[in-house]
């Protein structure tokens, strides 16, 4: 069976300071992975997705993240982190029927002055 | 396009009492999918449907139905709501495909409170 595991679950950083968020997953076959992004009190938007090819991967608001299967790991990075990119960042991993999806319990980003 | 759509925003229902969760999508996506969201547990699929009059169950299905008679609507049915199913509800929607490769387009939410 798949799984998403986030080891972090709150993470803080100063604003301008580099982030790196941490995935890691479980699946036999090659995996479907993705990053979504919830701001407080909103629904999930997509940041990023990894199916196959090139295993970095750019995303939208200046993310990025690196598929690394040695590792089973897809870490989401971005090098200046913004005060409005405090939100709560779910990993997820593409299901066996193909549509649904497995989600990591989230990291909560908060971002200091 | 309004994207993904869901009714209602705020819910509060007694033990025992019975509602349905709307969701209505206009990109024509095939597979459409129910959500709950519970604080440290992530996202937890409840039903999903690849198409009309076809559903299926996800990780957590008990106490809830769902039907799919059109494209564009897929409701979620509470048949006796407890105090277990407080949660914040999302409906996704996403192109057919054979693979999880479509992107998934998420609703706003629907917070329930079961008292």
């Amino acid at each position: 069976a798949q799984s998403v595991t986030q080891p972090d679950i709150h993470i803080t950083v100063s604003e301008g300071a580099s982030l790196e968020l941490r995935c890691n997953y479980s699946y036999g076959a090659t995996p479907y992975l993705f990053w979504y992004v919830q701001s407080p009190g909103q629904g999930l938007q997509l940041l990023l997705k990894y199916f196959s090819g090139d295993t970095l991967v750019q995303g939208i608001k200046g993310f990025e993240a690196e598929f690394k299967r040695s590792q089973s790991s897809f870490n989401l990075r971005k090098p200046s982190v913004h005060w409005s990119d405090a939100a709560e960042y779910f990993c997820a991993v593409g299901g066996n029927s193909g549509y649904a999806l497995n989600f990591g319990k989230g990291t909560s980003l908060l971002v200091t002055p | 396009n309004a994207g993904v759509t869901q009714t209602p925003k705020f819910q509060v229902l007694k033990t025992g009492q019975s509602m349905t969760l709307q969701c209505a999508q206009d990109m024509n996506h095939e597979y459409m999918s129910w959500y709950r969201q519970d604080p440290g547990m992530g996202l937890r699929l409840i039903h999903y449907s690849v198409g009309a009059g076809i559903t299926d169950q996800g990780e957590v299905p008990n106490g809830y139905n769902v039907s799919r008679s059109t494209t564009e609507d897929f409701p979620l049915r509470l048949l006796s709501a407890a105090p277990s199913q407080t949660s914040v509800y999302f409906c996704a929607s996403s192109s057919s495909g054979t693979s999880g490769t479509d992107t998934q387009y998420f609703g706003p939410g629907t917070r329930l409170t079961v008292l």
